[in-house]
């Protein structure tokens, strides 16, 4: 299995929801990620985990929390959202070494009214 | 404060002939570089790298050139193929247990048939 799964793949929420957003992988990779993508932009590092523990904010918001509950999870609850927080929300897993690249999921589209 | 840049964001290239994508970075602390391919609302696909240590790297098609004095980067595609229209971006970091992962800012490659 070399996929990371995210879901869902779309989602359309108001600014007063809660809602979350999954990532899994089953790749046995200690370092999972989470960044963020606008149109025409590249993407952007949002946080990482490593070994499950949260070691890079890249100075995000509190309405995104992110939560690494094993080795194959990730989650990025979102409360409170404003528009233009609307982006292509991308998980991506790398195995732990150097010079390792990074995996990524298929992105769940978002888009906040 | 991009530190990847990719000066062109759109190139087009007859069917056959060599696409040359390039990137330009200003960290000098970046010792590992990577290639990524991407379609509209999809994760990046991974396609080729190269370490600091090394200023060639060819995969298939695919051909990485590092010159590290200037601190630019270049993927050549030859043949080019129509299925390789895509956005391409460059990536960097600069190692560690972490691995940041900078990217630039793409540029979409058209391969006319």
């Amino acid at each position: 299995d070399t996929e990371v799964t995210q879901t869902p793949k779309h989602l359309v929420m108001g600014m007063t929801n809660k809602k979350s957003l999954k990532c899994e992988q089953h790749m046995g990779h200690r370092a999972m990620y989470w960044y963020k993508q606008k149109a025409k932009k590249p993407p952007e590092l949002m946080f990482v985990y490593s070994y499950e523990k949260l070691s890079i904010n890249e100075s995000v918001p509190s309405r995104f929390s992110p939560e690494c509950p094993n080795s194959s999870l990730l989650n990025l609850h979102l409360h409170a959202l404003q528009p233009e927080d609307s982006a292509l929300y991308l998980c991506a897993s790398r195995p732990t070494g150097v010079n390792e690249k990074l995996f990524f999921g298929s992105g769940t589209q978002l888009s906040v009214l | 404060d991009q530190q990847v840049k990719q000066n062109s964001p759109s190139l087009s290239v007859q069917e056959g002939r060599i696409s040359i994508l390039n990137c330009d970075y200003t960290n000098s602390m970046f010792d590992y570089f990577l290639w990524y391919k991407k379609y509209p609302a999809e994760g990046p696909t991974f396609l080729i790298s190269i370490s600091s240590i090394k200023d060639k790297n060819e995969d298939g098609r695919f051909t990485v050139f590092l010159n590290k004095s200037a601190k630019h980067l270049s993927l050549h595609i030859v043949p080019s193929q129509p299925g390789d229209s895509a956005v391409y971006f460059c990536a960097a970091s600069e190692g560690g247990a972490t691995n940041k992962l900078i990217f630039g800012t793409g540029t979409l490659l058209a391969v006319q048939p």
